[in-house]
C-alpha cells in the first residue's frame, strides 16, 4: 500500500528565506506527483504536477523536483513571502491504482514578516 | 466557469441524521472524485466517477455512504445515520481524462456531527 510522508510537519521562517519542503513515497511505480496548497478551511489549489518521466517543474518562485527511484520529491520556494503561509500537500497517483490520489499529511508553513 | 463548486459549505447535524452534499464540477470535466479530510491530515480518497459510472470505491466508503452522478454532471454524496466519526471536510475534485489529468478541487463541505 502506497504511503506518502511529508517532513517537516510544520515550518516557520522569516520573510525572504528560501525553503525546501520534502515528500517521500514508498512505492516508486507512480504515474505522476502533484503539489497542492491549502489555506485554512479551504479547498486545495494545484501548484505543480510532475509526470513520472519528468525530473522537475517550475512555476514562478516554485520549483518541484522528482526522484522516482528514491521515492522523493521536493518543493523549493524562493524568496518566501507572508502570503505563502499555508499548508502544502503532496499527492501521488499510482500506475495501478486508477485515478485516486494518495496524499501526505502536509507541511504547515508560516512565513513571518 | 469559476471552478468546482460544493454545497453546502458547512453542515451541522445530529448523530443519526442523514445528510447530502452536492458537487458541481468544471463543465468540460468528465471525471469526478470525492475525498475526505480530517483535521491535520491529508485528504483520503473515497470514490471516483467517469461520466455517470462509479469506477472506484475506497474501503473507507462504508455502506452508510452512497454517491451518485446521474447525468454525468453534478454529483451527490449522501451519508446515512451519521456518526461523530463522520465529522470531516468532504472535498470534491474534477478532471478531464486527457494528459496530464490534473485534479481541480472545490472548497469543500465541512460536516460537524454532534
Amino acid at each position: 500500500k502506497q504511503e506518502v510522508t511529508q517532513i517537516p510537519a510544520a515550518l516557520s521562517v522569516p520573510e525572504g528565506e528560501n525553503l525546501v519542503l520534502n515528500c517521500s513515497f514508498t512505492d516508486s511505480a507512480i504515474y505522476n506527483l502533484q503539489w497542492f496548497r491549502q489555506d485554512p478551511g479551504k479547498g486545495l489549489t494545484s501548484l505543480l504536477l510532475i509526470q513520472s518521466s519528468q525530473r522537475e517543474q517550475t512555476s514562478g518562485r516554485l520549483n518541484a523536483s522528482l526522484d522516482k527511484s528514491s521515492g522523493r520529491s521536493t518543493l523549493y520556494i524562493a524568496a518566501s513571502q507572508p502570503g505563502d503561509s499555508a499548508t502544502y500537500l503532496c499527492a501521488v497517483r499510482e500506475n495501478n491504482a486508477g485515478n485516486m490520489l494518495t496524499f501526505g499529511g502536509g507541511t504547515r508553513l508560516m512565513v513571518k514578516p | 466557469d469559476t471552478g468546482v463548486s460544493q454545497n453546502p459549505r458547512h453542515k451541522i447535524t445530529k448523530r443519526g441524521q442523514n445528510v447530502t452534499f452536492r458537487c458541481d464540477p468544471i463543465s468540460e470535466h468528465n471525471r469526478l472524485y470525492w475525498y475526505r479530510q480530517t483535521l491535520g491530515q491529508g485528504p483520503e480518497f473515497l470514490t471516483y466517477f467517469q461520466n455517470e459510472a462509479q469506477l472506484e470505491k475506497s474501503r473507507l466508503l462504508s455502506d452508510r455512504f452512497s454517491a451518485e452522478r446521474p447525468k454525468g454532471s453534478f454529483s451527490t454524496l449522501e451519508i446515512q445515520r451519521t456518526e461523530q466519526g463522520d465529522s470531516a471536510m468532504y472535498l470534491c475534485a474534477s478532471s478531464f481524462s486527457g494528459n496530464p489529468d490534473t485534479q481541480y478541487f472545490g472548497p469543500g463541505t465541512r460536516l460537524t456531527v454532534l
